[in-house]
C-alpha cells in the first residue's frame, strides 16, 4: 500500500485505558508528524520527528507519548486521557533532506473518542 | 507570534461565481505560505504554494506582504470545488506548518 496509513480509523476508550495509534508511510520520507484536529479549532501540531529523532514537542501533555522506531513508522501512545482529548489525530510525512517544500502528506486520521 | 487567520468559517456561492477565500498571517520573517484542501471523504492535501506562483484547478493565491494576506481566488467556481480549505504558514527550518482554522467552501448549482 502506498501513501500514509493510519490505524485504527476509529477508537473509543475510557479515561483509564491505554491504547496506541499507529501511522505508517510508504513514501520514503524521513520526517513524520502528529497533528490534532478538534472541532472548531485549527490543526494543532503535536510532535515532529526527523530521521527518528524528535525535533518538536509542542507543549503536549505527557499523557500523549510518541514513538518513532524508524523513519516509516510513528506511534502515539495514549494513557489516562481526558474527554477533551477526543479529536481526529492526523499523521503526516514529508521529505526532510535539503530543500524544505512545505508539502506534507497526510493520512486519513484516527478518530478518538474518550468517554 | 506566528499565526494564521481565516476569518470565514463558511463561504457559500453559486456555480460560476467568483470565489475569494481569505487568509491573513502573522510572521516576523519572510513568509512561505500554502493552501491545503480537503474534499469530502478524502485526506488533506496540498493545493498550491505561493513560491510556485502556479494556478491549480483554476485557483491562484498572491502573497501581499503589506497586508500580510494570502487570499485564494478563483474566477468561476465549480461544484467540485466544494471542500474545506486551509491556509498554512511554514515555520522553522523543516516542514513545520501552522494551519488556520479552515474555511468551508460550498458551491451550489
Amino acid at each position: 500500500e502506498t501513501g500514509v496509513t493510519q490505524t485504527p480509523r476509529h477508537l473509543v476508550m475510557g479515561m483509564t485505558n491505554k491504547k496506541s495509534l499507529k501511522c505508517e508511510q510508504h513514501l520514503g520520507h524521513n520526517a513524520m508528524y502528529w497533528y490534532k484536529q478538534s472541532a472548531k479549532k485549527p490543526l494543532e501540531l503535536m510532535f515532529v520527528y526527523n530521521f527518528k529523532e524528535q525535533t518538536e514537542n509542542n507543549s503536549v501533555p505527557s499523557r500523549f507519548s510518541p514513538e518513532c522506531p524508524n523513519s516509516s513508522h510513528l506511534f502515539l501512545h495514549l494513557h489516562t486521557l481526558q474527554p477533551e482529548d477526543s479529536a481526529l489525530y492526523l499523521c503526516a510525512s514529508s521529505q526532510r533532506s535539503g530543500r524544505v517544500t512545505g508539502e506534507l502528506f497526510f493520512g486519513e486520521g484516527s478518530r478518538l473518542t474518550v468517554l | 507570534a506566528q499565526r494564521v487567520t481565516q476569518p470565514e468559517k463558511l463561504l457559500s456561492v453559486f456555480k460560476g461565481a467568483p470565489v475569494e477565500l481569505k487568509c491573513n498571517y502573522s510572521y516576523s520573517g519572510s513568509p512561505e505560505l500554502f493552501w491545503y484542501v480537503q474534499y469530502s471523504r478524502q485526506r488533506l492535501q496540498l493545493l498550491l504554494r505561493h513560491i510556485s506562483r502556479e494556478s491549480i484547478k483554476g485557483f491562484t493565491a498572491d502573497l501581499n506582504k503589506g497586508e500580510t494576506s494570502f487570499h485564494l481566488k478563483k474566477p468561476f467556481a465549480q461544484e467540485e470545488d466544494s471542500a474545506m480549505y486551509y491556509c498554512a504558514l511554514l515555520s522553522g527550518g523543516y516542514n513545520k506548518l501552522i494551519f488556520g482554522a479552515g474555511t468551508r467552501l460550498a458551491v451550489h448549482p
